[in-house]
């Protein structure tokens, strides 16, 4: 069974502060996705990352995944109340079976 | 227009009951699934279906059944509830299998067994 651990599991910090979200496994994945789920509401994509290495930036958030493709972190810059949420890593594997196992997510609150 | 929608959003019933979810995406994708969020927020697959297709069982009871009469929807009925049934049951479609391909998500249905 593959486990994706997410640190920290709670984060609760002030607008305009700095934070980094962590996703660790001992398995190699194809790819990494990012989401964002707010009370009440389903996962919403924010980001997909299938190399080794990459970085992508998505205005204030920036992700990379670890060059073995067993890790990916997520950086967000100045946060803000907006970014309130919980936010879940998904490894893909599987092949012709492929399924994106997630991470218990990390609950991020902004305080304005 | 919803992409995903789910129906019902809660749904309260009693143990031993049977009850349906329905699931519908208008996003032209060939993949859809059904995960489980319990109580803690942890996100598990149940059931993956690409192009009316089973393709992915997990280790759910066979109280559970999926049902795809074609791509764009996907139905769970489920057969004499019990407590630990209670969760919230989240419809998901892909373009396609893969790793490039990332979900859209339902707004889920909050089932509570009592």
């Amino acid at each position: 069974t593959q486990l994706l651990e997410q640190s920290p599991q709670f984060l609760s910090i002030q607008e305009g502060e700095n934070l980094t979200v962590y996703c660790n496994s001992s398995s190699v994945f194809s790819s990494l996705q990012w989401y964002r789920q707010e009370p009440g509401e389903g996962p919403v994509l924010l980001v997909t990352v299938v190399t080794g290495g990459e970085v992508k930036k998505l205005k204030r958030l920036t992700f990379q995944f670890g060059d073995a493709r067993k890790d990916s972190s997520l950086h967000i810059t100045a946060a803000q109340p907006g970014d309130t949420g919980l936010y879940l890593c998904a490894g893909g594997s599987g092949g012709s079976n492929y399924k994106l196992t997630f991470g218990k997510g990390t609950l991020l609150t902004v305080n304005p | 227009d919803t992409a995903v929608s789910q129906t019902p959003k809660y749904l309260v019933t009693q143990m031993g009951n049977d009850k349906s979810i329905k699931c519908e995406q208008n996003l032209g994708h060939d993949t859809m699934y059904w995960y489980k969020q319990d109580s803690k927020k942890f996100l598990k697959i149940m059931f993956s279906y690409n192009n009316k297709e089973l393709i992915i069982n997990e280790t759910v009871p066979n109280r559970f059944s999926p049902k795809s009469p074609d791509k764009a929807h996907l139905n769970l009925h489920i057969n004499s509830l019990e407590l630990g049934d209670s969760a919230v049951y989240f419809c998901a479609s892909s373009l396609m299998q893969g790793a490039n391909y990332g979900y859209t998500f339902g707004s889920g249905t909050r089932l509570t067994v009592v």
